[in-house]
Protein backbone atom coordinates (compact mmCIF):
# COMPACT_ATOMS: atom_id res chain seq x y z
CA UNK A 1 0.00 0.00 0.00
CA UNK A 2 1.27 3.69 -1.37
CA UNK A 3 1.91 5.63 2.02
CA UNK A 4 0.73 9.47 0.63
CA UNK A 5 -2.76 8.63 -1.09
CA UNK A 6 -4.34 11.41 -2.50
CA UNK A 7 -8.13 11.58 -3.80
CA UNK A 8 -9.56 11.58 -5.99
CA UNK A 9 -6.72 11.24 -8.35
CA UNK A 10 -8.26 12.90 -11.54
CA UNK A 11 -11.15 15.19 -11.38
CA UNK A 12 -13.35 17.69 -13.86
CA UNK A 13 -15.18 20.92 -11.82
CA UNK A 14 -16.86 23.77 -13.37
CA UNK A 15 -16.07 27.23 -12.42
CA UNK A 16 -17.52 28.77 -8.84
CA UNK A 17 -17.42 25.22 -7.29
CA UNK A 18 -15.76 24.19 -4.18
CA UNK A 19 -13.33 21.19 -4.41
CA UNK A 20 -11.94 19.00 -1.64
CA UNK A 21 -8.34 17.38 -2.77
CA UNK A 22 -7.46 14.68 0.06
CA UNK A 23 -3.86 13.54 1.21
CA UNK A 24 -4.04 10.78 4.21
CA UNK A 25 -0.37 9.42 5.03
CA UNK A 26 0.59 6.24 7.03
CA UNK A 27 4.19 7.64 7.56
CA UNK A 28 4.32 8.97 10.89
CA UNK A 29 5.87 11.83 9.47
CA UNK A 30 4.46 15.52 11.36
CA UNK A 31 5.13 17.73 8.33
CA UNK A 32 2.49 17.69 5.38
CA UNK A 33 2.81 20.06 2.46
CA UNK A 34 0.47 21.35 -0.55
CA UNK A 35 2.28 21.69 -4.43
CA UNK A 36 0.70 22.71 -7.36
CA UNK A 37 2.74 22.01 -10.72
CA UNK A 38 1.80 23.83 -13.81
CA UNK A 39 4.30 23.28 -17.49
CA UNK A 40 7.01 25.68 -17.19
CA UNK A 41 6.70 26.41 -13.77
CA UNK A 42 7.79 23.41 -12.01
CA UNK A 43 6.58 22.70 -8.28
CA UNK A 44 5.44 25.69 -6.05
CA UNK A 45 4.29 25.68 -2.47
CA UNK A 46 0.87 26.70 -1.18
CA UNK A 47 0.18 25.78 2.32
CA UNK A 48 2.42 23.55 4.75
CA UNK A 49 1.79 22.06 8.11
CA UNK A 50 4.14 21.26 11.06
CA UNK A 51 1.21 19.63 13.15
CA UNK A 52 -2.85 19.88 13.40
CA UNK A 53 -2.45 23.42 15.53
CA UNK A 54 0.37 24.84 12.69
CA UNK A 55 -0.94 25.84 9.41
CA UNK A 56 1.36 27.91 6.88
CA UNK A 57 0.78 29.76 3.64
CA UNK A 58 3.45 29.11 0.95
CA UNK A 59 4.26 31.35 -2.09
CA UNK A 60 1.04 30.92 -3.86
CA UNK A 61 -1.65 30.22 -1.09
CA UNK A 62 -4.43 33.06 -2.77
CA UNK A 63 -7.49 30.91 -4.05
CA UNK A 64 -6.98 28.01 -1.47
CA UNK A 65 -7.33 26.95 2.00
CA UNK A 66 -6.47 23.74 3.87
CA UNK A 67 -7.25 21.91 7.23
CA UNK A 68 -5.14 19.35 9.02
CA UNK A 69 -7.70 17.19 10.40
CA UNK A 70 -4.85 14.59 11.98
CA UNK A 71 -1.81 14.03 12.15
CA UNK A 72 -2.20 11.89 9.28
CA UNK A 73 -4.46 14.01 7.13
CA UNK A 74 -4.39 17.44 5.09
CA UNK A 75 -6.63 18.66 2.63
CA UNK A 76 -6.91 21.45 0.34
CA UNK A 77 -9.83 23.42 -0.62
CA UNK A 78 -10.61 25.76 -3.51
CA UNK A 79 -13.79 27.85 -2.09
CA UNK A 80 -14.51 28.88 -5.61
CA UNK A 81 -12.59 27.03 -8.53
CA UNK A 82 -11.94 29.32 -11.46
CA UNK A 83 -9.88 27.64 -14.65
CA UNK A 84 -6.20 29.16 -13.74
CA UNK A 85 -6.66 26.49 -10.89
CA UNK A 86 -6.40 23.84 -13.40
CA UNK A 87 -3.03 22.05 -12.75
CA UNK A 88 -1.43 18.43 -11.08
CA UNK A 89 -1.47 18.94 -7.24
CA UNK A 90 0.69 17.43 -5.10
CA UNK A 91 1.05 16.38 -1.40
CA UNK A 92 3.95 15.85 0.03
CA UNK A 93 4.97 14.51 3.66
CA UNK A 94 8.27 14.83 5.59
CA UNK A 95 9.95 13.98 9.20
CA UNK A 96 11.61 16.77 10.56
CA UNK A 97 15.10 14.96 11.12
CA UNK A 98 14.79 13.13 7.47
CA UNK A 99 14.69 16.38 4.98
CA UNK A 100 14.01 14.80 2.32
CA UNK A 101 10.25 14.78 1.11
CA UNK A 102 7.60 12.23 0.39
CA UNK A 103 5.33 12.67 -2.30
CA UNK A 104 1.74 11.13 -3.08
CA UNK A 105 0.83 10.21 -7.10
CA UNK A 106 -0.72 13.47 -7.48
CA UNK A 107 -4.20 14.75 -8.38
CA UNK A 108 -5.32 16.08 -12.07
CA UNK A 109 -7.88 19.22 -11.22
CA UNK A 110 -9.27 20.54 -14.14
CA UNK A 111 -11.97 23.97 -13.96
CA UNK A 112 -14.03 24.21 -17.18
CA UNK B 1 11.71 31.71 -1.63
CA UNK B 2 14.98 30.36 -3.55
CA UNK B 3 15.44 30.59 -7.30
CA UNK B 4 15.92 27.16 -8.80
CA UNK B 5 17.11 27.76 -12.54
CA UNK B 6 17.21 24.81 -15.49
CA UNK B 7 18.07 26.41 -18.84
CA UNK B 8 17.55 23.26 -20.56
CA UNK B 9 13.81 22.52 -21.43
CA UNK B 10 14.08 19.29 -22.89
CA UNK B 11 17.16 16.68 -23.64
CA UNK B 12 17.23 13.90 -25.72
CA UNK B 13 19.87 11.13 -26.01
CA UNK B 14 20.32 7.34 -27.17
CA UNK B 15 20.05 4.62 -25.28
CA UNK B 16 23.27 3.72 -23.16
CA UNK B 17 24.60 7.15 -24.14
CA UNK B 18 25.25 9.52 -21.23
CA UNK B 19 23.34 12.67 -20.51
CA UNK B 20 24.14 16.06 -18.31
CA UNK B 21 21.26 18.42 -16.89
CA UNK B 22 22.04 21.71 -15.55
CA UNK B 23 21.23 23.24 -12.55
CA UNK B 24 21.58 26.55 -10.88
CA UNK B 25 20.30 28.04 -7.64
CA UNK B 26 20.33 31.27 -6.07
CA UNK B 27 20.73 32.20 -2.33
CA UNK B 28 22.93 33.45 0.39
CA UNK B 29 22.55 30.71 2.71
CA UNK B 30 25.64 28.48 3.27
CA UNK B 31 23.45 25.43 4.88
CA UNK B 32 21.01 23.91 2.81
CA UNK B 33 19.90 20.44 0.64
CA UNK B 34 19.82 20.16 -2.69
CA UNK B 35 17.92 17.14 -4.93
CA UNK B 36 17.54 15.83 -7.81
CA UNK B 37 13.44 14.32 -8.34
CA UNK B 38 12.16 12.12 -11.17
CA UNK B 39 8.67 12.40 -12.33
CA UNK B 40 7.85 9.53 -14.89
CA UNK B 41 4.63 9.54 -17.43
CA UNK B 42 3.09 7.81 -14.12
CA UNK B 43 3.45 11.38 -12.63
CA UNK B 44 4.78 10.29 -9.42
CA UNK B 45 7.97 12.10 -7.62
CA UNK B 46 10.41 9.97 -7.14
CA UNK B 47 13.64 10.85 -5.61
CA UNK B 48 16.98 10.65 -7.61
CA UNK B 49 19.99 11.86 -5.20
CA UNK B 50 20.49 14.48 -2.92
CA UNK B 51 23.32 16.25 -1.59
CA UNK B 52 24.23 18.42 1.43
CA UNK B 53 25.57 21.27 0.88
CA UNK B 54 28.20 20.98 3.48
CA UNK B 55 30.09 18.23 1.65
CA UNK B 56 32.71 18.53 -0.63
CA UNK B 57 32.39 14.82 -2.30
CA UNK B 58 29.78 14.58 -5.16
CA UNK B 59 26.65 12.24 -4.56
CA UNK B 60 26.58 9.41 -6.57
CA UNK B 61 23.67 6.25 -7.18
CA UNK B 62 24.30 3.93 -9.28
CA UNK B 63 23.96 5.63 -12.53
CA UNK B 64 22.96 8.73 -11.11
CA UNK B 65 25.91 10.83 -10.05
CA UNK B 66 26.34 14.88 -9.17
CA UNK B 67 28.55 17.65 -9.88
CA UNK B 68 28.21 20.23 -6.82
CA UNK B 69 30.13 23.45 -7.71
CA UNK B 70 29.00 24.89 -4.03
CA UNK B 71 31.03 28.45 -5.11
CA UNK B 72 28.89 28.91 -8.63
CA UNK B 73 25.95 27.66 -7.28
CA UNK B 74 25.41 24.84 -9.98
CA UNK B 75 24.29 21.14 -9.11
CA UNK B 76 24.22 19.15 -12.71
CA UNK B 77 22.86 15.50 -13.02
CA UNK B 78 24.63 13.18 -15.42
CA UNK B 79 22.53 10.25 -16.29
CA UNK B 80 25.19 7.56 -17.69
CA UNK B 81 24.27 4.53 -19.28
CA UNK B 82 21.03 5.31 -20.32
CA UNK B 83 18.12 3.35 -20.51
CA UNK B 84 14.35 3.44 -21.86
CA UNK B 85 13.26 3.70 -17.99
CA UNK B 86 14.99 6.73 -17.36
CA UNK B 87 12.60 8.75 -19.85
CA UNK B 88 10.80 11.56 -17.74
CA UNK B 89 10.81 14.97 -16.25
CA UNK B 90 13.68 15.70 -13.79
CA UNK B 91 13.25 18.46 -11.23
CA UNK B 92 16.24 19.94 -9.39
CA UNK B 93 15.07 21.46 -5.59
CA UNK B 94 16.74 23.31 -2.84
CA UNK B 95 15.66 23.34 0.64
CA UNK B 96 17.09 25.51 3.05
CA UNK B 97 18.28 24.22 6.68
CA UNK B 98 17.63 25.75 9.70
CA UNK B 99 14.32 27.13 9.49
CA UNK B 100 13.04 23.73 10.13
CA UNK B 101 10.14 23.76 7.56
CA UNK B 102 11.75 22.28 5.08
CA UNK B 103 10.51 23.99 2.17
CA UNK B 104 11.57 23.05 -1.28
CA UNK B 105 11.62 25.40 -4.10
CA UNK B 106 12.07 23.42 -7.53
CA UNK B 107 12.99 24.46 -10.83
CA UNK B 108 10.74 24.48 -13.91
CA UNK B 109 12.18 20.80 -14.78
CA UNK B 110 13.90 18.93 -18.06
CA UNK B 111 11.96 16.53 -19.62
CA UNK B 112 14.28 13.69 -20.83
CA UNK B 113 13.65 11.61 -23.60
CA UNK B 114 16.07 8.07 -24.41
CA UNK B 115 16.09 6.98 -27.85
CA UNK B 116 16.10 3.38 -28.12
Amino acid sequence: DADVTQTPRNRITKTGKRIMLECSQTKGHDRMYWYRQDPGLGLRLIYYSFDVKDINKGEISDGYSVSRQAQAKFSLSLESAIPNQTALYFCATSEGGLKEQYFGPGTRLTVT
Amino acid sequence: AQTVTQSQPEMSVQEAETVTLSCTYDTSENNYYLFWYKQPPSRQMILVIRQEAYKQQNATENRFSVNFQKAAKSFSLKISDSQLGDTAMYFCAFMKLGSNDYKLSFGAGTTVTVRA
